[in-house]
């Protein structure tokens, strides 16, 4: 597609629920990014694939979060027994990663809300 | 980490005016980008400028490194410019650092 493509638009579960938030990037793209955008917190870094190597985690606020990218494309990010304050719009983005330009294209979102 | 500073945090301007959005970071950095985001959400990529001067139509951006801060300008303004605009940094790493925005409302 043209554009970073994530699914579902919304989601609304129940507290102590699983969630899986998926991101289709831009093809040829090699950089996939994961971030958040709540109230309290404004737009924060989650999580970060680069081709093979392993991700950079740093971001990802507790155990119940992990992210995969099967096949250098598509994106999962699953929360595990989710929890009111989980409740954001996550937002992926992708970027080429040519030398001289790094710029970071950003999905529409999924709204996540944990009632 | 490095920290991302905006301002004014709100602006309200008649159509047609000029204004000028300041953003201004801890460390040197290897990325910064300008983002408007339009009122359904969606981050929109205004510049991509961790230095120099850009002109997109009415936008502009310039970015003093040195200085570590980064302007954006928007000209002859129009109601469909509201929204809030993002400044992001990254600084020897991937991850964008993003500053708390600045809400721009356009008045007809």
């Amino acid at each position: 597609g043209a554009g970073v493509s994530q699914s579902p638009s919304n989601k609304v579960t129940e507290k102590g629920k699983d969630v899986e938030l998926r991101c289709d990037p831009i093809s040829g793209h090699t950089a996939l990014y994961w971030y958040r955008q709540s109230l309290g917190q404004g737009l924060e870094f989650l999580i970060y694939f680069q081709g093979n190597s392993a991700p950079d985690k740093s971001g990802l606020p507790s155990d119940r979060f992990s992210a995969e990218r099967t096949g250098g494309s598509v994106s999962t990010l699953t929360i595990q027994r989710t929890q009111q304050e989980d409740s954001a719009v996550y937002l992926c983005a992708s970027s080429l990663k040519l030398a001289g330009t790094d710029t970071q294209y950003f999905g529409p979102g999924t709204r996540l809300t944990v009632l | 980490g490095i920290q991302v500073e905006q301002s004014p945090p709100d602006l309200i301007l008649q159509e047609g005016a000029n204004s000028t959005l300041r953003c201004n970071f801890s460390d040197s950095v290897n990325n910064l980008q300008w983002f408007h985001q339009n009122p359904w959400g969606q981050l929109i990529n205004l510049f991509y400028i961790p230095s120099g001067t850009k002109q997109n139509g009415r936008l502009s951006a310039t970015t003093v490194a040195t200085e570590r801060y980064s302007l954006l300008y928007i000209s002859s303004s129009q109601t469909t410019d509201s929204g809030v605009y993002f400044c992001a940094v990254a600084a020897g790493n991937e991850k964008l650092t993003f500053g708390t925005g600045t809400r721009l409302t356009i008045i007809p």
